[in-house]
């Protein structure tokens, strides 16, 4: 079993929409989790991070993790063409070493 | 505030063959992370360097090695390359030990032929 499941996609949503992206996990210890977006031929960008349990929104994007079902999420608000990207979420012990979902790609349809 | 950088962006070598691939952190950044990133995966962690000494290592055999030098730039090696071995290499700095969130470069693409 790995240790983070994250659906490929793609997701395909018209613009405006709001996404909803998740991933899960297997480790009761992990504690930071964060996501990550990645254009094409290009680093990922650090979106979101959050310790522990809770909520917390910045602009359009929402982050919430549910450690007792050990699943977490990305919501995106109002998507935008410049949305499309493959959205990876992470997590972490005590950041010394994360552990990546595999991608799922997102495409906004203008 | 200068970011991740690494080079070359991409890279062509034959089986058997060794590599280098270099990294500077963002600047204040004193930690760097290596990941492996295979084609349509999720990045996989190699190492980490701290203070010029690995710092945690993932589940990579020990031709996969590296240096970090006292400006926290860093180096990835690696010895008798496998096909397997294509992939995005991924260097991340963050802050002491690891203590903060990683920040990505944009990776070398190696490609084994």
């Amino acid at each position: 079993q790995k240790e983070v499941e994250q659906d490929p996609g793609p997701l395909s949503v018209p613009e405006g929409a709001i996404v909803s992206l998740n991933c899960t996990y297997s480790n009761s210890a992990f504690q930071y989790f964060m996501w990550y977006r990645q254009y094409s031929r290009k680093g990922p960008e650090l979106l979101m991070y959050t310790y522990s349990s809770g909520n917390k929104e910045d602009g359009r994007f929402t982050a919430q993790v549910d450690k007792s079902s050990k699943y977490i999420s990305l919501f995106i608000r109002d998507s935008q063409p410049s949305d499309s990207a493959t959205y990876l979420c992470a997590m972490s012990l005590n950041f010394n070493k994360f552990y990546f979902g595999s991608g799922t790609k997102l495409n906004v349809k203008p | 505030e200068t970011g991740v950088t690494q080079s070359p962006t991409h890279l062509i070598k034959t089986r058997g063959q060794q590599v280098t691939l270099r990294c500077s952190s963002q600047s204040g950044h004193n930690t760097v992370s290596w990941y492996q990133q295979a084609l349509g995966q999720g990045p996989q962690f190699i190492f980490q360097y701290y203070r010029e000494e690995e710092n945690g290592r993932g589940n990579f055999p020990p031709r996969f090695s590296g240096l970090q030098f006292p400006n926290y730039s860093s180096e990835l090696n690696v010895n008798a390359l496998e096909l397997d071995d294509s992939a995005l290499y991924l260097c991340a700095s963050s802050l002491n030990g690891g203590n903060s969130p990683l920040h990505f470069g944009n990776g070398t693409r190696l490609t084994v032929t």
